[in-house]
């Protein structure tokens, strides 16, 4: 079956430090691959994403990039912001029609100080 | 575009009520939505599939008779936590798809928090 292993948090850095939050996966085929941020008492709200291999998703500075040899998509920001400051999902889906559901990491809780 | 809209966002029942939970799909048909529980500090846990015209499909440990769903048209699904107790709190989020996309994200509703005293 799939399954998503992400790093675990929660991960507390400093204002315009470097962010990478690792993420390797498990699946049958080809999957789709996802990064979802969710901020205090919201839904997901969806990050970046990448649907082959060596493609890069990027979305408000965040990067992550599919690599299908290492089974991989981790996150990277250069300098995190207060803002960024929430929780962060990658997740896979598969690409067959009728298995649309999502696999979901654990999630990494991000604490970003001035 | 791909707009969810999720209502109530939170809810306080007393134990013992039934409680609905409504997920739309606003700019979209989604054949097919999905739902979640998170519990505090944890990742999402999908409990059911939810297909338009169909019986939802569950995943395994989520009791049917307690947590029905309905998927009474393209834009709508609901869930009802039926005779709830504590345990039962939790944030409950919905999603959908757009049909006929086996590559694009989920639009995920903004959730709903349950509280059963």
């Amino acid at each position: 079956g799939n399954s998503v292993t992400q790093m675990e948090g929660p991960v507390t850095l400093s204002e315009e430090a470097f962010l990478t939050i690792n993420c390797t996966y498990t699946a049958t085929g080809y999957p789709s691959l996802f990064w979802y941020v969710q901020y205090p008492g919201e839904g997901l709200q969806l990050l970046l994403k990448a649907t082959k291999a060596d493609d890069k998703g990027s979305n408000k500075g965040f990067e992550a990039t599919y690599r299908k040899e290492t089974t991989s998509f981790h996150l990277e920001k250069g300098s995190v912001q207060v803002s960024d400051s929430a929780v962060y999902f990658c997740a896979l889906k598969g690409r067959s029609f009728g298995n649309e559901k999502l696999t979901f990491g654990t999630g990494t809780r991000l604490t970003i100080i001035p | 575009g791909a707009v969810v809209s999720q209502h109530p966002s939170w809810v306080i029942c007393k134990s013992g009520t039934s409680v609905k939970i409504e997920c739309r799909s606003l700019d979209f048909q989604a054949t097919t939505m999905f739902w979640y529980r998170q519990f505090p500090k944890q990742s999402l846990m999908l409990m059911a599939t939810s297909n338009e015209g169909s019986k939802a499909t569950y995943e395994q440990g989520v009791e049917k008779d307690k947590f029905l769903i309905n998927h009474a048209s393209l834009t709508l699904s609901t869930l009802t936590v039926t005779s709830a107790h504590p345990e039962d709190s939790s944030f409950y989020i919905c999603s959908a798809t757009l049909p006929g996309t086996p590559n694009s994200p989920l639009h995920f509703g903004n959730g709903t928090r349950l509280t059963v005293t």
